[in-house]
């Protein structure tokens, strides 16, 4: 089992759906959790993190269920330029720095 | 403009070759991450320097090598190039360790290896 997987989707929505990725992890000890976005060709970029109370920031909604051992990002309202490459990131091993990538889930947004 | 900087952006190599690969940190920031993403996956993490010395390292070969600078800028070194190895390096800096949630990407050097 890998340590961090995602559905590769992709994901092909409309404008104004709402959208919903998750991502599961297989280490309990982990301790941080991530979602970042890719857009094609570039660098990734924090879109936020996710604390175990859960936060949102405008139209993403993050939360992290630690007894199943899943976080998982919610997009509402989805926009053209919402069309990218959602990254989860867990860190740690043992208290040790080492932050694991999923593969990453591929959002199309359409008109 | 993350500030952070990668040069080359592109490079051809061929097998059993070495490649030395640069990043140049953000103003402030004193560790930089390098990362290995291959075509369709997420980033993979390689090694993590701290104020010049390697602080946590993924699941990578020892051919896969680095240093960081007192600039606090770093290079990544991979000898006896592979086919497999030819990817989109990252490297991210952050102001200080473990700090996931601030470290900020360059825009890769992607590598490839006939």
């Amino acid at each position: 089992r890998k340590e961090v997987e995602q559905d590769p989707g992709p994901f092909n929505v409309p404008e104004g759906a709402t959208v919903a990725f998750n991502c599961t992890y297989s280490n309990s000890a982990s301790q941080s959790f991530f979602w970042y976005r890719q857009d094609c060709r570039k660098e990734p970029k924090l879109l936020m993190s996710v604390y175990s109370s859960g936060n949102e920031d405008g139209r993403f909604t993050a939360q992290l269920n630690r007894a199943s051992q899943y976080i998982s990002l919610l997009i509402r309202d989805s926009k053209l330029s919402d069309s990218a490459t959602y990254l989860c990131v867990v860190n740690g091993r043992g208290g040790s720095y080492i932050p694991t990538f999923g593969r990453g889930t591929s959002l199309i947004v359409h008109p | 403009e993350t500030g952070v900087t990668q040069s080359p952006t592109h490079l051809i190599k061929t097998r059993g070759q070495q490649v030395t690969l640069r990043c140049s940190s953000q103003s402030g920031h004193n560790t930089v991450s390098w990362y290995q993403q291959a075509l369709g996956q997420g980033p993979q993490f390689i090694f993590q320097y701290y104020r010049e010395e390697e602080n946590g390292r993924g699941n990578f070969p020892p051919r896969f090598s680095g240093l960081q600078f007192p600039n606090y800028s770093s290079e990544l070194n991979v000898n006896a190039l592979e086919l497999d190895d030819s990817a989109l390096y990252l490297c991210a800096s952050s102001p200080d360790t473990s700090n996931t949630d601030t470290q900020y990407f360059g825009p890769g050097t992607r590598l490839t290896v006939l």
